[in-house]
């Protein structure tokens, strides 16, 4: 079955310290997103990627970055920079400029102690 | 920036009841989209618009991309306990490479 995985469903930390969280897809889209959601609130972008070893700063990127080394995987890294981390980040990926068409993953939820 | 505003923030209906909600912006958009969230998922896209004043449906839901090009509509007929979530809308600009999407509709349901 094709689709997005994002792993773990649950993550909890400790203040301070880098998280990184999982995002795979096998639908071979060449476009991969992270988005952040709050209760109460759409969702963020915090960063996009159209194509490997590139990717673009979101609305919302600072305290967080990424990699795209390959075209399958999308990680995301939230850092101790980042100032409210607690949130459920969702990741989604596209055919290439079709952000219209986005299909998403499940979702991790991190709560920062 | 763009934003946008959906209505209303949340809802309890009884099963079988029709249902509506809208969006709102200040800005022009050349899409409208609508996503349904199950609790602790991912969005799923249900329905997307690409022309002012289109109107197309999926099974029991249709919804409308407004002739001013600033807002949407949807609706969702004979509802039953399975449409509980949350209803976004979203929107894409003149830049094609983002989606902006509003705070969402909660939808509950009572059988």
């Amino acid at each position: 079955d094709g689709g997005i995985t994002q792993s773990p469903k649950y993550l909890f930390r400790k203040e301070g310290q880098n998280v990184t969280l999982s995002c795979e897809q096998n639908l071979n889209h060449d476009a991969m997103y992270w988005y952040r959601q709050d209760p109460g609130q759409g969702l963020r972008l915090i960063y996009y990627s159209q194509i490997v070893n590139d990717f673009q700063k979101g609305d919302i990127a600072e305290g967080y970055s990424v990699s795209r080394e390959k075209k399958e995987s999308f990680p995301l890294t939230v850092t101790s920079a980042q100032k409210n981390p607690t949130a459920f980040y969702l990741c989604a990926s596209s055919i290439r400029g079709r952000t219209d068409t986005q299909y998403f993953g499940p979702g991790t939820r991190l709560t920062v102690l | 920036g763009q934003q946008l505003n959906q209505s209303p923030q949340s809802m309890f209906i009884q099963e079988g009841e029709d249902v509506s909600m809208n969006c709102t912006s200040s800005s022009i958009f050349n899409t409208w989209l609508w996503y349904k969230q199950d609790p602790g998922e991912g969005p799923v896209l249900l329905i997307a618009l690409y022309k002012a004043g289109e109107l197309t449906s999926n099974g029991r839901l249709t919804a409308q991309f407004g002739i001013t090009r600033k807002d949407s509509f949807l609706n969702i007929s004979a509802s039953i306990p399975s449409d509980v979530g949350i209803y976004f809308c979203a929107g894409q600009g003149a830049s094609y490479d983002k989606v902006i999407f509003g705070p969402g509709t909660s939808l509950s349901v009572i059988p």
